[in-house]
């Protein structure tokens, strides 16, 4: 069974809409993240949360909001969609916070595409 | 630029051979790891070696790091048609970093 479940698997949007792509880990982790992969940036980082707290942002765009309702939830909220925003959308967790100490564990992603 | 970057973009390799896979990275790092991705999956870590460790083993594996020359590679042996993959390695971006980041990738095509 998946220990991280992502949803949808495939997403289509049309520009300027908003979407939320959900996150759950089961594997009792403290610390989750999002990244993005595409054809143009291969598996860039955008967030990393612990305890529900943000600990890094390398998204420049106000557009991308992580919202994390429950310790094990990471939901990713994008809104004013542009073409540019397809790419698939991994989420991750690690049972500790922090750098390359912490083996990632990644879903199975959300691919996003903006028409 | 990269904070750790694979040398190749493709390798290609016939089943049963050996290949190598070699990291460079920028930063003083407390580890790095190595991941591979399959096609239409996530990523999945196949060794973590730490700043204090030369050498790595996972089965068919071996992962080396030098710290002296701030590269890193990962062997593997006996390659089989399942290990075709994107190898990525990843590390952070110091002692108070919350992230990893990962290369670009190297496209591995084990061929029968």
């Amino acid at each position: 069974d998946p220990k991280i479940i992502q949803k949808p698997k495939y997403l289509v949007a049309v520009t300027g809409s908003e979407k939320i792509l959900i996150c759950e880990q089961y594997l009792g982790h403290n610390a989750m993240y999002w990244y993005r992969q595409s054809a143009k940036k291969p598996l860039e980082f955008m967030f990393s949360y612990s305890y529900q707290k943000l600990m890094d942002n390398q998204t420049a765009s106000s557009r991308f909001q992580p919202q994390s309702s429950k310790k094990n939830h990471l939901d990713l909220q994008i809104t004013a969609l542009k073409p540019d925003d397809s790419a698939t959308y991994f989420c991750a967790s690690s049972q500790g916070w922090g750098g390359s100490q912490n083996t990632l564990y990644f879903g199975a992603g959300t691919r996003l595409s903006v028409l | 630029s990269q904070l750790a970057e694979e040398n190749s973009w493709a390798l290609s390799v016939h089943e049963g051979e050996s290949v190598t896979v070699n990291c460079s990275y920028k930063t003083s790092i407390t580890a790095l790891q190595w991941y591979r991705q399959k096609s239409g999956k996530g990523p999945a870590q196949l060794i973590l070696i730490r700043s204090n460790e030369r050498e790595k083993r996972n089965g068919r594996l071996r992962a080396t790091l030098d710290t002296s020359s701030q590269s890193s590679s990962l062997s593997i042996t006996a390659t089989r048609c399942e290990d075709t993959a994107v190898y990525f390695c990843a590390t952070d971006a110091g002692t108070n970093a919350y992230k990893v980041i990962f290369g670009k990738g190297t496209h591995l095509h084990v061929l029968p």
